[in-house]
């Protein structure tokens, strides 16, 4: 069974700072793996999305990157910002699973001070 | 384009009640799903539909009904609301298989079963 696990739990930094967010997952199997943001009391929006066959996707300040043979990808934030505070997910959708079945982990909530 | 909406924002049933959670999307996208999400535990599928008149069973779909009569709607009934019910619950929705695999969430539902 795919377990996804996110380290750390909750992480705090000052404002500017660049952090590595990590997740991993027990199934290498998977077929792509998204990163999302949630705000307090809101629904998840996507950041990026990675398929299995690529090693890393950009989107501005972010980057993540993507090791399936190890079971790990890093959500990189640069210069962040006290905007950047969230909980930040990440998410597997594994091979033989349909788009509608995606895994995720707990989250890591990102508390940026300024 | 109002993407993935979902009433009521927040609830409070007695237990034994029935409700449906209602989730509705205008981005013409054949997959959606129903998660839950409890603290500690991460976001759980409950239900998905990969096409009208196609629902599936996740990982938790116990206490649960879906139907997809429409590509535009997917209904969550509570048959009989248990405070075990008690969750915020997140309809998404995803385009077709291929590079564009992103999921869109809503912005919640909270359900609090006295």
């Amino acid at each position: 069974k795919q377990e996804v696990t996110q380290i750390p739990a909750a992480l705090s930094v000052p404002e500017g700072e660049n952090l590595v967010l990590n997740c991993s997952f027990t199934d290498s199997a998977i077929y792509n793996l998204q990163w999302f943001r949630q705000d307090p009391g809101k629904g998840l929006t996507s950041l990026l999305l990675i398929q299995s066959s690529q090693r890393e996707q950009t989107s501005g300040r972010l980057n993540a990157s993507l090791d399936k043979s190890s079971g790990r990808s890093t959500l990189y934030i640069a210069a962040s910002q006290p905007g950047d505070s969230a909980t930040y997910l990440c998410a597997v959708r594994n091979y033989g699973g349909s788009q509608g079945n995606l895994i995720f982990g707990k989250g890591t909530k990102l508390s940026v001070k300024p | 384009n109002a993407g993935v909406t979902q009433t009521p924002k927040f609830q409070v049933l007695k237990t034994g009640q029935s409700m449906t959670l209602q989730c509705a999307q205008d981005m013409n996208h054949e997959y959606m799903s129903w998660y839950r999400q409890d603290p500690g535990m991460g976001l759980r599928l409950i239900h998905y539909s990969v096409g009208a008149g196609i629902t599936d069973q996740g990982e938790v779909p116990n206490g649960y009904n879906v139907s997809r009569s429409t590509t535009e709607d997917f209904p969550l009934r509570l048959l009989s609301a248990a405070p075990s019910q008690t969750s915020v619950y997140f309809c998404a929705s995803a385009d077709r298989p291929g590079a564009q695999e992103t999921q869109y969430f809503g912005p919640g539902t909270r359900l609090l079963v006295l």
